[in-house]
């Protein structure tokens, strides 16, 4: 089955600095990889995704970059902002066979103002 | 109010007893996941269901059983619980696969003594 490798596990950057969290994942089906944030004490929340199709998203201060030959996707987060410290989780699941979606083991991001 | 509410929010029991969390969402989804979160682990996905009377096992399903009688209530149920189920639940639904959005209930938190 799917794994998804998540790095790095924790990371502090200083308050306006970008900062960039990375994914890989094992099968080479894979089709369709979002991102959700954690706030403390509540639900993920999909903040973007990326369909194989596109190489790079964006959207404000986020944009995920997908290379599938090396089989590696990131998060990108430019300008940090105090409200940007959470956890944030990448998944990663192909369009056929079962319908589980595979997340990756989370990145702590801490903003220091 | 769109929103997937998961009940308890906490509990505290004893290995072997019986319990259920239940799940409900009110935007008409079809898919409805369990998946749990623990450190170091990410969130990995237990059970999940395409639509009423429709589930299958996710990565974890060991120790849990599901059902989906109607479409908005997804409960989880551990029939005999043991220490190694304390974790973090969270319930999510889509509108009709794992390839979109995935919206999460608030958490349950649960401890197996």
């Amino acid at each position: 089955g799917e794994n998804v490798e998540q790095h790095p596990s924790t990371l502090s950057v200083q308050e306006g600095d970008s900062a960039v969290i990375k994914c890989t994942y094992s099968d080479s089906a894979s089709n369709y990889f979002p991102w959700y944030k954690q706030e403390l004490g509540k639900g993920p929340q999909l903040i973007i995704d990326i369909r194989s199709n596109v190489g790079e998203k964006k959207d404000q201060r986020i944009a995920v970059t997908l290379n599938k030959t090396a089989k590696h996707f990131s998060l990108h987060i430019t300008e940090t902002q105090p409200e940007d410290s959470a956890v944030y989780f990448c998944a990663a699941s192909t369009n056929f066979g079962n319908e589980k979606l595979t997340f990756g083991t989370g990145t702590r991001l801490t903003i220091i103002p | 109010e769109a929103q997937v509410t998961q009940n308890p929010r906490y509990l505290i029991t004893v290995t072997g007893k019986k319990l259920t969390v239940t799940c409900s969402q009110n935007m008409n989804h079809e898919y409805m996941s369990w998946y749990r979160q623990d450190p170091g682990l990410g969130l990995r996905q237990i059970y999940y269901s395409m639509n009423v009377e429709v589930t299958d096992k996710g990565d974890v399903p060991e120790g849990y059983k599901v059902s989906r009688k109607e479409k908005r209530n997804f409960p989880l149920i551990l029939e005999s619980p043991s220490p190694n189920q304390t974790s973090l639940y969270f319930c999510a639904s889509s509108l009709s696969g794992r390839q979109e959005t995935q919206y999460f209930g608030p958490g349950t938190r649960l401890l197996v003594l």
